[in-house]
């Protein structure tokens, strides 16, 4: 049974450009948020998906944007890159329910220049 | 609005140590509290979640207490090696719909 999968592992952007990052929940779960964690600091909530919706959003700008697809996969897309974009964006899934237990992916490092 | 903090920051502890990593949170509303090891430049790994209704949870060597009335949550390691070090990190789930996370806890320990 895989678990949650990220793709790339790893990118490399300029400033302004626009990158999509991939998520693949784990089996069975349809829940899947988005996570940005800096150097240094724990990982900050971007928004999450159910039902191909956005249900929650933290504070991020409009930049950040996202989709889910029917078979609960999803992508997060940012555009007009900044060089404060740069970190690690985290993937988790879960099945819905206030009390289930999250898996997180191993993430995509980005980094700007 | 929740807030998670972590204390100590960082710490260094010789190997065989028995050592207390703190989480605190300033919503007891929460649904469960999960306990996390981040090697440098990985993912999160799962290590301990604790429901609203629990007092405590057991993993090997790791014991994670929670109280909610006076917002704190403990994660306990016995007999650290070198393989512990690594940042560890509290997260507060507030019904479902988003995770607070802590700055974390980097602990190394001395061979």
């Amino acid at each position: 049974d895989a678990g949650v999968t990220q793709s790339p592992t790893h990118l490399i952007k300029t400033r302004g450009q626009q990158v999509t990052l991939r998520c693949s929940p784990k089996s069975g779960h349809d829940t899947v948020s988005w996570y940005q964690q800096a150097l240094g600091q724990g990982p900050q909530f971007i928004f999450q998906y159910y039902e191909e919706e956005e249900r929650q959003r933290g504070n991020f700008p409009d930049r950040f944007s996202g989709h889910q697809f029917p078979n609960y996969s999803s992508e997060l897309n940012v555009n007009a890159l900044l060089l404060g974009d740069s970190a690690l964006y985290l993937c988790a899934s879960r099945l819905q329910g206030a009390k289930n237990i999250q898996y997180f992916g191993a993430g995509t490092r980005l980094s700007v220049l | 609005k929740q807030e998670v903090t972590q204390i100590p920051a960082a710490l260094s502890v010789p190997e065989g140590e028995n050592l207390v990593l703190n989480c605190s949170f300033t919503d007891s509303a929460i649904y469960n509290l999960q306990w996390f090891r981040q090697d440098p430049g990985k993912g999160l790994t799962s290590l301990l979640l604790i429901q609203s209704s629990q007092r405590e949870q057991t993993s090997g060597r790791l014991n994670a207490s929670l109280d909610k009335s006076s917002g704190r949550s403990t994660l306990y390691i016995a007999a650290s090696q070198p393989g512990d070090s690594a940042t560890y990190l509290c997260a507060a789930n507030t019904g479902g719909f988003k995770t607070i996370f802590g700055a974390g806890t980097r602990l190394f320990v001395k061979a």
